[in-house]
């Protein structure tokens, strides 16, 4: 099976950069994703990490260290409208294309 | 349409009716996903289409749960005799095969 552990919650001042943890144990390995979820909103696509190493989109950053079963996603700049909670996931390693979520992480940025 | 499109965007209904929760997913995305959360939690896994075809429904709570897609395209979620445990938000996501999802806004559900 798989299972993800994030932090509950996480605070941070506008302006600042922040880094939301991700664990993962899984029964295989097919890329981490990471989420973005506005409260009353839908969860929308952020990053995605197949290989180790970081990729970089704008302000946000995905790492991944296969190794250690272990990703982060890093916010600079941070903005209140970054106030959100953020999801890794994995995918089914046997070719299905389930997803799996992690717990989730309520980032609030404060002035 | 150019998104996911859940109906209805709420439903408030009594212990014990049944309900149908619709999807229509972007089209040409083979991948189609339904998932629940509870207010303050995480997505909870509850089957997945590829095409017409569910090859995981082991997230589907009880046998009350089921659901169907058709075509390609729209699928169904049906709850049978609604409990109040069943109040939640039912996200159905849609993508092309190993591309990311693309969700709906959800249908919140409560059982008075």
């Amino acid at each position: 099976g798989q299972s993800l552990e994030q932090p509950s919650e996480v605070t941070a001042v506008e302006g600042a950069i922040v880094q939301i943890n991700c664990t993962y144990q899984t029964s295989g390995f097919y890329g981490l994703s990471w989420y973005q979820q506005h409260d009353g909103g839908a969860p929308t696509f952020l990053s995605y990490n197949a290989l180790d190493g970081l990729e970089e989109t704008g302000r946000f950053s995905s790492f991944l260290s296969r190794s250690d079963s272990y990703g982060y996603l890093l916010l600079q700049e941070l903005q209140m409208k970054d106030s959100a909670s953020y999801f890794c996931a994995v995918r089914d390693p046997r070719g299905y294309q389930k997803v799996t979520f992690g717990t989730g992480t309520k980032l609030q940025v404060i002035p | 349409g150019a998104g996911v499109s859940q109906s209805p965007s709420n439903k408030v209904t009594e212990k014990g009716k049944d309900v149908e929760l619709r999807c229509d997913p972007i089209s040409g995305h083979t991948a189609l996903y339904w998932y629940r959360q509870s207010l303050g939690q995480g997505l909870e896994f509850l089957i997945y289409f590829q095409g017409n075809s569910a090859p995981d429904k082991s997230g589907l709570p009880s046998d009350r749960f089921s659901a169907e897609r058709t075509g390609g395209s729209v699928s169904t979620l049906t709850i049978q005799r609604t409990q109040q445990e069943d109040s939640a938000v039912y996200l159905c996501a849609s993508s092309q095969v190993g591309q990311p999802q693309h969700f709906g806004d959800g249908t919140r559900l409560s059982i008075l």
